[in-house]
């Protein structure tokens, strides 16, 4: 079992649509939990991060964490063409050093 | 922020030979990240660049086959060695600075390196 697990999509959505991307992960002792953007052939963009527990919004982006869960997400409102791109979850736990664990990241279609 | 270039962006080589794949980071750092994604796949960091001593590698990775050295806070080069088709990859390159204590410590990636072993 990996120990950051993703959908990997095709998420095919229509513009305007709301966008629901999520991970769960094993490893409880994961603080900081991010959500990186990659388009093709570019490295990762940092999209949002959150630590520990609760909500976090940035424009159209929320994300989400549930530590008691064990589950991520993210929601990306009123979707353009120009979010189509693969969303990799990621998080990191301070005492490894800043290491990231990806998630196998979710490949988002946005259709005009 | 960091801006981060790398080169190649992209090489076709031939098995058992070997490449180095150089990361320039344009201010001082003081995390540097080797990754590797294979295609359809996600980021496997490789092994951490440690400014004047060693490399820590992640299980899986030696330093055998995938050499680093960093010689000072804004580069580092990460070479595969004796390459197979296996090893073909997109490699990245990231970097970052130490904060505070218990604080988040974002890392900014490269383009990547597109290598195709044949």
């Amino acid at each position: 079992q990996k120990e950051v697990e993703q959908d990997p999509g095709p998420l095919s959505v229509p513009e305007g649509a709301i966008v629901s991307l999520n991970c769960t992960y094993s490893n409880s002792a994961f603080q900081y939990f991010m959500w990186y953007r990659q388009y093709s052939r570019k490295g990762p963009e940092l999209l949002m991060y959150t630590y520990s527990s609760g909500n976090k919004e940035d424009g159209r982006f929320t994300a989400q964490v549930d530590k008691s869960s064990k589950y991520i997400s993210l929601f990306i409102r009123d979707s353009q063409p120009s979010d189509s791109a693969t969303y990799l979850c990621a998080m990191s736990d301070k005492a490894a050093g800043n290491k990231l664990t990806f998630g196998g990241g979710t490949r988002v279609l946005v259709k005009p | 922020s960091a801006v981060i270039s790398q080169k190649p962006s992209r090489d076709i080589c031939q098995r058992g030979t070997s490449l180095t794949i150089q990361c320039q980071v344009d201010s001082q750092v003081t995390m540097m990240f080797w990754y590797r994604q294979q295609p359809g796949q996600s980021l496997t960091l490789i092994a951490t660049a440690n400014q004047g001593s060693e490399a820590t590698y992640e299980s899986g990775f030696v330093i055998d086959k995938f050499p680093i050295s960093r010689p000072n806070l804004t580069f580092s080069t990460l070479t595969v060695s004796n390459m197979s088709p296996e090893d073909s990859s997109i490699y990245l390159c990231s970097a970052g600075r130490e904060g505070k204590a218990n604080s988040y410590n974002e890392q900014f990636f490269g383009p990547g390196t597109r290598l195709t072993v044949l």
